[in-house]
């Protein structure tokens, strides 16, 4: 069964830092990968997506992430965080035929100045 | 910019009382799904449709059903609403292809039964 685990519930970083969000994740081929966020009160929004090709993928809103198959992970980073940056982030991982999605539990970003 | 449209936003009920929480979308996506969403949890899968008349119950329990009359239309009906059915309800839907497209979600509703 795949699954997904995100080890950092709340993590907490200054404006203009740098982030890196882990995600791993637990599949028997090759997986779609997705990372998505969510605002207060709203739905989850796409950040970017890993079929097949380029590891390094580069998503909306200055975020990419990297797909590495030996370590079974697919971190978020973004060079340099933004205030409107907080939010929880949810990585993602999608079976083949993308019948099903299973979702990690989420790492919640506060951006303090 | 939600082209996936659910209502209503924040429900506040009584136990016992039935509910239904619509979900529509404009995209023409064959594929429809509920998830249920706790803090500090997973989303959980409760219900997802391959297209019109296909219904199919997700990895989480729930006492909810669904109905897919329509392809843009995907309610969620709770019979008789109690204080277990709390929580965030996400619909979402997506597009078959060879590139499966990812899901894309509304702005979910919000459950409260008292």
């Amino acid at each position: 069964a795949q699954s997904v685990t995100q080890p950092d519930i709340h993590i907490t970083v200054s404006e203009g830092a740098s982030l890196e969000l882990r995600c791993n994740y637990s599949y028997g081929a090759t997986p779609y990968l997705f990372w998505y966020v969510q605002s207060p009160g709203q739905g989850l929004q796409l950040l970017l997506k890993y079929f097949s090709g380029d590891t390094l993928v580069q998503g909306i809103k200055g975020f990419e992430a990297e797909f590495k198959r030996s370590q079974s992970s697919f971190n978020l980073r973004k060079p340099s965080v933004h205030w409107s940056d907080a939010a929880e982030y949810f990585c993602a991982v999608g079976a083949t035929g993308y019948q099903k999605v299973t979702f990690g539990i989420g790492t919640k970003l506060q951006v303090i100045p | 910019e939600a082209d996936i449209y659910q209502t209503p936003r924040y429900l506040v009920i009584g136990t016992g009382k039935k509910i239904t929480l619509e979900c529509s979308q404009t995209m023409g996506h064959d594929k429809m799904y509920w998830y249920q969403q706790d803090p500090g949890m997973e989303l959980h899968l409760i219900h997802y449709s391959y297209g019109v008349n296909s219904t199919e119950k997700g990895d989480l329990s729930s006492e909810s059903t669904v109905s897919r009359i329509r392809t843009e239309h995907f309610p969620l009906t709770l019979e008789s609403a109690r204080p277990s059915h709390t929580s965030q309800y996400l619909c979402a839907s997506s597009l078959t292809g060879v590139n499966n497209s990812p899901l894309h979600f509304g702005n979910g509703t919000r459950l409260t039964v008292t």
